[in-house]
């Protein structure tokens, strides 16, 4: 069965240290997006992705960036991790990407100290 | 800006009674979606809505559209404990983006 994954699922890191967190999908789904969640905000889009190579900036994508190499794979960086970035991340994937279901993964609860 | 709108947050059901959770959003759009969160879990999908007018239903679940209003009700039928979750609506706004209303969380009680 296709399936949406994400690594770690938990992360604990220190202020200014770089952290990747990875995502995978086996739907063959050309659109990618990376979500955080945190009490009273809902979710909010950090950047997506259309396809290999582009990559789009979303409503809180300072101190964020992504990749897109190929179809399977977007990963989120953070350049230089901050307090404000602990969170909860969720990585989806759709075959279209507005008008479609976003299938979820499961979620990277990352603490930032 | 779009905004998205969630009303209430907080919902405590009695198990067999109906309820309505509402979802207001601030600009044009005819894409909605309606997604449940167990605690500690990811999203999982309940509906899409793509017209004015929609209208779907799953088991105790159903959600509809309004676009002139911009609105979207998800409406709960004989609440079972089952149905205990958070909901989020989530619409698509004119910069094709998807915007989360800040979602309603559930408990049903016998």
């Amino acid at each position: 069965d296709a399936e949406i994954t994400q690594s770690p699922r938990h992360k604990i890191t220190e202020t200014g240290r770089q952290v990747t967190l990875a995502c995978h999908q086996t739907w063959n789904h050309n659109n990618m997006f990376w979500y955080r969640q945190d009490l009273g905000h809902g979710l909010r889009l950090i950047h997506y992705s259309y396809g290999v190579q582009d990559t789009n900036k979303g409503e809180v994508s300072d101190g964020y960036s992504v990749s897109r190499s190929n179809t399977e794979d977007l990963p989120l960086t953070l350049e230089s991790a901050a307090s404000s970035q602990t969170s909860v991340y969720f990585c989806a994937s759709s075959r279209e990407p507005w008008e479609d279901t976003q299938y979820f993964g499961p979620g990277t609860r990352l603490t930032v100290l | 800006e779009l905004k998205v709108e969630q009303n209430p947050l907080f919902l405590s059901m009695q198990e067999g009674k109906n309820y309505t959770i509402y979802c207001n959003y601030s600009t044009t759009s005819d894409r909605l979606y309606w997604y449940r969160q167990d605690p500690g879990k990811s999203l999982e999908s309940l509906f899409v809505l793509l017209s004015n007018g929609a209208v779907k239903q799953e088991g105790r679940l159903m959600a509809s559209l309004d676009t002139k209003a911009r609105l979207s009700t998800l409406h709960i039928t004989a609440a079972v404990h089952d149905l205990s979750a958070t909901y989020f609506c989530a619409v698509v706004g004119s910069d094709y983006k998807l915007s989360f209303g800040a979602g309603t969380t559930v408990t049903v009680r016998a």
